[in-house]
């Protein structure tokens, strides 16, 4: 069954600290690995997409690292900032489908 | 930048009743989908629609459901007889393209049944 879990599911950090969400998954076959964030009340926003191929994509502060072989992803956000509160999701996407797959997501709050 | 709105923000309506939800994708996309969100779980694929059809549904997606774009700029989807389950928040989304095109996602719609 094609699964997308993260951990952890909630993480508190002061600002300006970095930190680090996981993301493992068991979709095949596998096209492509997409982190957004969504703030409470509003829709999902995409921060990176990664296919296969790649093993690293950063957008500013955020950084997303890939392993296809063990099928696993993170997000690293460098220097937290109170804006960065909010639940970010890793969605997987499969070859031939238009379904995306979202795991649960992790909700971060960064305190001042 | 341009962004998908959705209206209502809110929709209450009683159980057994019809409901339309309505979206604006971004003008240039060409693909158009809707998703949902039951409070407190993952997001969901319903449909996804392009060339004026149906290119996708989930299980989910059932005879209850359906969707049109009867102009060129909107996109709706309908509750025919609306269930207490249907409860969710509604997400509508568009892309430019498929496979590695971003889905940029509207602020939802929030179905209450009751």
């Amino acid at each position: 069954k094609n699964q997308v879990e993260q951990s952890p599911q909630s993480l508190i950090i002061l600002e300006g600290k970095n930190c680090t969400l996981q993301c493992n998954y068991t979709v095949s076959p596998f096209s492509n690995l997409r982190w957004y964030k969504q703030d409470t009340g509003r829709g999902p926003v995409s921060l990176t997409i990664m296919t296969f191929s790649e093993n690293t994509k950063s957008n500013g502060r955020y950084t997303a690292t890939l392993d296809a072989d063990t099928k696993q992803s993170s997000l690293h956000i460098t220097a937290s900032q109170l804006s960065d509160s909010a639940s970010y999701i890793c969605v997987v996407s499969t070859y031939n489908t238009d379904k995306l797959i979202f795991g649960t997501g992790t909700r971060l709050q960064v305190f001042p | 930048e341009p962004e998908v709105t959705q209206t209502p923000s809110h929709q209450v309506t009683q159980m057994g009743q019809e409901v339309i939800l309505r979206c604006v994708p971004i003008s240039n996309h060409l693909y158009f989908y809707w998703y949902r969100q039951i409070l407190g779980q993952k997001v969901e694929f319903l449909v996804s629609f392009y060339n004026n059809e149906i290119s996708e549904k989930s299980e989910i997606f059932d005879d209850q459901f359906s969707v049109e774009r009867p102009d060129g700029s909107n996109f709706t989807l309908k509750i025919r007889s609306t269930k207490l389950e249907d409860s969710a928040m509604y997400f509508c989304a568009s892309s430019e393209n498929r496979g590695e095109s971003p889905l940029h996602f509207g602020n939802g719609t929030r179905l209450t049944v009751t």
